[in-house]
């Protein structure tokens, strides 16, 4: 059963960078995107962006100039890194598995991370 | 803005049928997936692709498409039905973005 175990900062200051990590314990690191959503308080699901094994990413393009996404498959892990944080980007971040198949026309997110609050205040 | 278009809430009494639909251009190329979220918890993957259900979802739960609107089915809704419903793809422009409908709250009277 694949699991993800998700840390990172959950207090920020305007201006600085969130950085959290999302470990994949329990199955291959390969053949999937590994995905960011978030939400913030009261609000629906934002997509973040997305990377693959080899280090291909997907990025919302709203959030592109302020989001890199990285992967260290040698820990099964990937992480997030968004930059100039405001009050807005206060939310709960999840990471999760997406499976896609181009050919099929099908995308989903089959494995969820617990989800990490991210507060911004100064 | 979501480019996939859900109403945001809907209601159905003990045992009746609901269906939550959800709109974009993204779903004549692409299933839509859908998701279930109950408060403070993450989401569940509840329908993916044509019609498919991963291990430990109700048969009670069931997809379908036509044209650009999908549709997520509840026949026989429970009162732990009761959640945040949200509808997924991948955005077919080539821009390889993945959109998030706004989210249903189904209520179950």
């Amino acid at each position: 059963q694949v699991q993800l175990q998700q840390w990172g900062a959950g207090l920020l200051k305007p201006s600085e960078t969130l950085s959290l990590t999302c470990a994949v314990y329990g199955g291959s690191f390969s053949g999937y995107y590994w995905s960011w959503i978030r939400q913030p308080p009261g609000k629906g699901l934002e997509w973040i962006g997305e990377i693959n094994h080899s280090g291909s990413t997907n990025y919302n393009p709203s959030l592109k100039s302020r989001v890199t996404i990285s992967v260290d498959t040698s820990k099964n892990q990937f992480s997030l890194k968004l930059s100039s944080v405001t009050a807005a980007d206060t939310a709960v971040y999840y990471c999760a598995r997406a499976i896609a198949a181009a050919t099929a026309y099908y995308y989903y997110m089959d494995v969820w991370g617990k989800g990490t609050t991210v507060t911004v205040s100064s | 803005s979501s480019e996939l278009t859900q109403d945001p809430a809907v209601s159905v009494a003990l045992g009746q049928t609901v269906r939550i639909t959800c709109q974009g251009d993204s779903l004549r190329s692409y299933y839509a997936s859908w998701y279930q979220q109950k408060p403070g918890q993450a989401p569940v993957l509840v329908i993916y692709g044509k019609n498919n259900r991963p291990s430990g979802i109700p048969d009670r739960f069931s997809g379908s498409s036509s044209g650009n609107t999908a549709s997520l089915t509840i026949t026989g809704a429970q009162a732990e039905d009761e959640a945040d419903y949200y509808c997924n793809s991948r955005d077919s422009s080539g821009n390889h973005r993945v959109v998030f409908g706004g989210g249903t709250k189904l209520t179950v009277l």
